[in-house]
């Protein structure tokens, strides 16, 4: 694998389910990030993560909650979703937080929350 | 409040002409500028970038455009190829590396 890769590509959840998007980068980077894309706006940054710590939380609600175990690896944890929550869910990685000018995307995945 | 904004949706272009995608920002505080390109099914790639001190970067039959008296990023591409049909994002950089995007244009070259 090379890039930046992210499973599931599609997912269907319910209201009251709890399901995980998982990112894997094999770039060497040490910054991670969670975007969200919905129709007709902007990529919506969510979370930061460089040197596997936190950095940056974007007033994003608490259903969604991120881990990074490793530079290498982010999960965007998801529970009690809204329909509105359905968007295109994007990871994407760079050399560092601060010194890098550019993002390196994943597939994405695309979210419906019935 | 949108700092970043591409206000054509969408765009039609016979092949072989020129393609030309706009983007407009509103803080001059943005120091570095990128184009991505997104394939359906497929994550945003980087195109072409652009420093706030040039107002010109040209790759073979990508060019962007800068003027930053009217905070206008622009994209040129020529001749327009069918493989170019995709949706383009322009981005904006602060000098602490938070990018701004835009909604994205989606560009259809006609054969």
């Amino acid at each position: 694998e090379t890039g930046v890769t992210q499973t599931p590509r599609h997912l269907v959840m319910g209201m009251t389910n709890k399901k995980s998007l998982k990112c894997e980068q094999h770039l060497g980077h040490n910054a991670m990030y969670w975007y969200k894309q919905s129709a007709k706006k902007p990529l919506e940054l969510m979370f930061v993560y460089n040197f596997k710590e936190q950095t940056e939380n974007n007033s994003v609600p608490s259903r969604f909650s991120p881990e990074c175990p490793n530079s290498s690896h982010l999960f965007l944890h998801l529970h009690t979703l809204q329909p509105e929550d359905s968007a295109l869910y994007l990871c994407a990685s760079s050399q560092d937080r601060s010194g890098s000018r550019f993002l390196y995307f994943g597939p994405g995945t695309r979210l419906t929350v019935l | 409040d949108q700092q970043v904004k591409q206000n054509s949706p969408s765009l039609s272009v016979q092949e072989g002409r020129i393609s030309i995608l706009n983007c407009d920002y509103t803080n001059s505080m943005f120091d570095y500028f990128l184009w991505y390109k997104k394939y359906p099914a497929e994550g945003p790639t980087f195109l072409i970038s652009i420093s706030s001190i040039k107002d010109k970067n040209e790759d073979g039959r990508f060019t962007v455009f800068l003027n930053k008296s009217a905070k206008h990023l622009s994209l040129h591409i020529v001749p327009s190829q069918p493989g170019d049909s995709a949706v383009y994002f322009c981005a904006a950089l602060w000098p602490g590396n938070q990018f701004y995007f835009g909604t994205g244009t989606s560009l259809t070259v006609i054969p």
